[in-house]
Order: C-alpha cells, then structure tokens, then sequence
C-alpha cells in the first residue's frame, strides 16, 4: 500500500515567518499535486511537480520533488494569514492515468496577524 | 464555466439507511473520481469512472457502489450505512491528459446517526 507521509500536522505561526511543510514516501510517484483546502470547499491545485529534481515557485511558495520521485516539500517565505488553510499533497502512482491520488494527511496552516 | 458542481451540500442519515450523493464534472470532462475525506485526514480514494467504465477502486467495502451517466455526471452510492461512514464526500473530474489535475466540487456533508 503506498502512503503519503505529510509533516508536520499542525502549523500555527506568526505573520512573517517562513515554514516548510514536508511530503515523504517509500514509493516512487509519477507526479506529485499540491492543492490547499480552505473550510467548507474542496482542494484547489496549486501546482504539479513531475520530474525528479524539479523545483517549481508560485509567488511566495516553493515546491520541490525530490530526485528520487519518493518525496516533495512546500516552502512558504513570509506567510500571510490570507496562507491559512489545510495543504494537501498527492501523489500520481507509476502507470496511473489520473484520477487516482494518494493524498497525504495535510498539514493545517494557522497565519496569525 | 461551471465548475464541478455536487449534491446535496449536507445530509443526516440513520445507520442502516441508504445514500445517493451526485456530481457533475467540469464541461468536457469524462473522467470522474470520488473520495472519502474524514474530519483532520486528507482525502481517500473511493472510485474513478472515464467513459461510464469503472477504471479504479480504493479499498472501500462492497457497500459502496457508483456509476457514471452518458453526460458523464455520476452517483455514489452507500448502503447499509454506519456511523464510520460520517466524512465529506468529494468528487473530482479531470480531462484525460497525462498529469491531468483534478478539479474538486464542494463536496458533501453526510452525517450519520
């Protein structure tokens, strides 16, 4: 069974601050989704890393697929407390055709003004 | 255009009883997929349907079912309900490219006691 090892649960911090938030598994995936998922409403996709090694960066937020397709990270500079949310990462296993993710456990984001 | 719309928002049943929770994916596309999201986990993957063909299960028991429409619209259906069945319900569609994200309804709140 693959899993999708997220760290840490919970994050509360102060306005300003940087954070990572971790993604870790023993399987390879073909692609890995980062979504956000804010009370009330389903995920939103922030963005999709593919390639071993990739980095990808969305204004303030930096993602990272590790070499091996086995991990990522999402890398927040100066949050803000609009960032507060649920992030989720998901991953695509080899030969998927999509429609099947693997998510994570999500880490709660709390920015506090 | 519309996103992916679901229904109902919420719902309270009575264990034992039987659900019918419906979605309708994003216009152009035929492929839709369904998850399980408990209060503080990430989503589980319940079922992906493309073309009206069941084309992924999760490790969810017989009494979850679904099934997908010639408009691509789609039901989950759940019988003999318990009260571990009580999480938000997401449906998802994507189009059928490779690393095609998958874009969320609302999702449904079922409740049951």
């Amino acid at each position: 069974t693959q899993l999708l090892e997220q760290s840490p649960q919970f994050l509360s911090i102060q306005e300003g601050e940087n954070l990572t938030v971790y993604c870790n598994s023993s399987s390879v995936f073909s692609s890995l989704q980062w979504y956000r998922q804010e009370p009330g409403e389903g995920p939103v996709l922030l963005v999709t890393v593919v390639t071993g090694g990739e980095v990808k960066k969305l204004k303030r937020l930096t993602f990272q697929f590790g070499d091996a397709r086995k991990d990522s990270s999402l890398h927040i500079t100066a949050a803000q407390p609009g960032d507060t949310g649920l992030y989720l990462c998901a991953g695509a296993s080899l030969g998927n055709q999509g429609g099947k993710l693997i998510f994570g456990q999500g880490t709660e984001l709390s920015v506090k003004p | 255009d519309a996103g992916v719309t679901q229904s109902p928002t919420h719902l309270i049943k009575t264990r034992g009883q039987h659900v019918t929770l419906r979605c309708s994916p994003i216009s152009g596309h035929k492929s839709v997929s369904w998850y399980q999201q408990v209060l503080g986990q990430g989503p589980q993957f319940i079922f992906q349907y493309y073309e009206k063909e069941e084309r992924g299960r999760g490790n969810f028991p017989d009494r979850f079912s679904a099934r997908q429409f010639p408009n691509y619209s789609s039901e989950l259906n759940v019988n003999a309900l318990l009260l571990g069945d009580s999480a938000l319900y997401l449906c998802a569609s994507s189009s059928d490219r490779t690393y095609s994200p998958l874009h969320f309804g609302n999702g449904t709140r079922l409740t049951v006691t």
